[in-house]
Parts: structure tokens; sequence; C-alpha cells
């Protein structure tokens, strides 16, 4: 049965810091992986897919890797900023179309 | 990509009712998926809503309890049958885009029992 985990569960850090967030699933047959972000009481956006023969996709600010063979994905934040404060969420792909969430982590950024 | 409204967006519900929301899409889509996100949670699928025939249920969760309609490509319904204090949660409504890659999801309808 895959589980996905992220650490850390909750992280706050200054206005401007490069956070690394992390992701490790334990089944590596998947179809891809999901990044998404979660603001208080809302639904989810959709950051970054990596499809399963990718390493990396990016977009702004942000960058995701994927490393299969070890389980591993990791969202890169560059340069944080006050509005980068809610719950990240990683999702893994299987061929069952199922999304099978991470426990989140919480983020805050403070000016 | 694809936008997705959900109703209602917040609803409080008396012990043994039951409620319907809605997922609206603006575009076609094939896969259609009802999610439960209680307090504190992650999300966990309920079900996939299936065009023309019954959903399929994840283990734990029954037709009873939460059925499924998917009339169309752009549209389904989520009832929670008989809710108890339990059933309150966030319930969101995700789609497949056309590419068959990215899962996007609505606003979430969040349901409080008392």
């Amino acid at each position: 049965k895959q589980e996905v985990t992220q650490i850390p569960a909750a992280l706050s850090v200054p206005e401007g810091e490069n956070l690394v967030l992390n992701c490790s699933f334990t089944d590596s047959a998947i179809y891809n992986l999901q990044w998404f972000r979660q603001d208080p009481g809302k639904g989810l956006t959709s950051l970054l897919l990596i499809q399963s023969s990718q390493r990396e996709q990016t977009s702004g600010r942000l960058n995701a890797s994927l490393d299969k063979s070890s389980g591993r994905s990791t969202l890169y934040i560059a340069a944080s900023q006050p509005g980068d404060s809610a719950t990240y969420l990683c999702a893994v792909v299987e061929n069952t179309d199922k999304l099978i969430f991470g426990t989140g982590t919480r983020l805050q950024v403070f000016p | 990509s694809a936008v997705i409204s959900q109703k209602p967006s917040r609803d409080i519900c008396q012990r043994g009712t039951s409620l319907t929301i809605q997922c609206q899409v603006d575009s076609q889509v094939t896969m259609m998926f009802w999610y439960r996100q209680q307090p504190g949670q992650s999300l966990t699928l309920i079900a996939t809503a299936n065009q023309g025939s019954e959903a399929t249920y994840e283990s734990g969760f029954v037709i009873d309890k939460f059925p499924i309609s998917r009339p169309n490509l752009t549209f389904s319904t989520l009832t929670v049958s008989n809710m108890s204090p339990e059933d309150s949660s966030i319930y969101l409504c995700s789609v497949r885009d056309q590419s068959g890659n990215t899962i996007y999801f609505g606003e979430g309808s969040w349901l409080t029992v008392v």
C-alpha cells in the first residue's frame, strides 16, 4: 500500500529565505507526482506536475524534483514571501488515477 | 486548465439530515473525483464519478452513505446522507484535464454537522 510522508510538518521562516519541502513515498511505481498549495478553508491549487520520466519541473520561484528510485520529491521555494504562507501537499498518482496525498507541510513566512 | 465550481461553499447541517453538493466544470472532462478532508487531515478519495454508470467507491466508503450522480461530462453531485458530526469535513470535487495529466480541484464545500 502506497504511503506518502511529508517533512517537516510545519515550518516558520522569515521572508527571503530559500526553502526545501520534502515528500517521500513507499512504492516507486508511480505515474506522476503533483504538488499542491492549500490556503486555509480553501480548495487546492496545482503548483507543479512531474511525470514519472522527468527529473524536475520549474515554475517561477518554484522548482520540484523527483527521484523515483529513492521514492523522494522536493519542492524548492526561492526567496520566500509572506504570500507563500499556506499548506503544501504532495500527491502521487498510481495507474488507477487515484491521488494519494501526503500529510502536508504548513508553511508560514513572516515579514 | 479547468475551472470548477462547487455549491454550497459552506453549510451547517443538522444531525440525521442529508446534503447534496454540486460540482460544475467549465469544460468536458473524462474523470471526476470526490475527496474528503477531515479537520487537520490530508485528503482521502471517496469515489470516482463515472458518467452514465455507478460511481467507483474506495475502501471504507459506500453508496448508501455517499450517493453520487454524474449525468454528463461537466457535472456531478455528491450526497452526504444521514449526517453525523463525524461527517464534518471539507468535500472537494476534482477533475483530470483533457491532456490526462494535471488534476484540478474545486474550492471545496465545508460542512459542519451539529
